[in-house]
């Protein structure tokens, strides 16, 4: 069976200290994977996505992910982080089967402490 | 500026009502999607649509319907047979093929039932 877990549902940092989301998947097939942001009452917005090329992916804002397949994961990071980080963060799973076959984890809340 | 909008943006509907909710996009996708969101519970998809004048039933189709007219319109009708229908409502489109494809998203609306 497919599906995704983000393993924190809320994640505090200091500003200026690196920032760490964690995903992961499970998955007979291969997945291309994404992170989406959202701001309160905002639609999402894509930060980065990896599509079986590159496993380190760079995406908007600073933000960086790594695929590892020995793992399952696609832990979001990001060296420093800044006030304006703080949001709700998805980690997203695309698998090559059905016509939508997107599945969300539950989100990651960030808090950013000044 | 190509993207998708929603309205309204807050929406308060009294019980037993029917009430729509619009999403238009400009972006010349095939593919339309609506998504409910519950705190901690991530997106689950209500109905989605790959191409006009036809459209599936998601995860949680039940007291919802929609229609696919034309390709850059796909409105959700929130109707009273939905029980909770208190959240937030998200449309997002895409170009289907690919599976690497990104979903893009709408502004939401936020829909409170008095």
């Amino acid at each position: 069976a497919q599906s995704v877990t983000q393993l924190d549902s809320h994640v505090s940092v200091s500003e200026g200290t690196p920032v760490l989301l964690r995903c992961n998947y499970s998955s007979s097939y291969s997945p291309s994977l994404f992170w989406y942001v959202q701001h309160p009452n905002k639609g999402l917005q894509l930060l980065l996505k990896y599509t079986s090329a590159a496993t380190l992916v760079k995406g908007i804002n600073g933000f960086e992910a790594e695929f590892k397949k020995s793992e399952t994961s696609f832990h979001l990071t990001k060296p420093s982080a800044h006030m304006s980080d703080a949001a709700e963060y998805f980690c997203v799973v695309s698998f090559q089967t059905g016509a939508n076959n997107l599945f969300f984890g539950t989100g990651t809340r960030l808090t950013v402490i000044p | 500026d190509g993207g998708i909008t929603q309205s309204p943006k807050y929406l308060f509907r009294k019980e037993g009502q029917n009430v729509t909710l619009s999403c238009e996009q400009n972006l010349n996708h095939d593919a339309m999607y609506w998504y409910r969101q519950d705190p901690g519970q991530g997106l689950r998809l209500i109905y989605y649509s790959q191409i006009v004048n036809d459209f599936q039933k998601g995860d949680i189709a039940e007291g919802y319907s929609v229609s696919r007219e034309k390709k850059e319109s796909f409105p959700l009708t929130v109707t009273s047979a939905q029980k909770n229908p208190t959240a937030f409502y998200l449309c997002a489109s895409k170009q289907p093929g690919e599976v690497a494809d990104t979903q893009y998203f709408g502004p939401g609306t936020r829909l409170t039932v008095l």
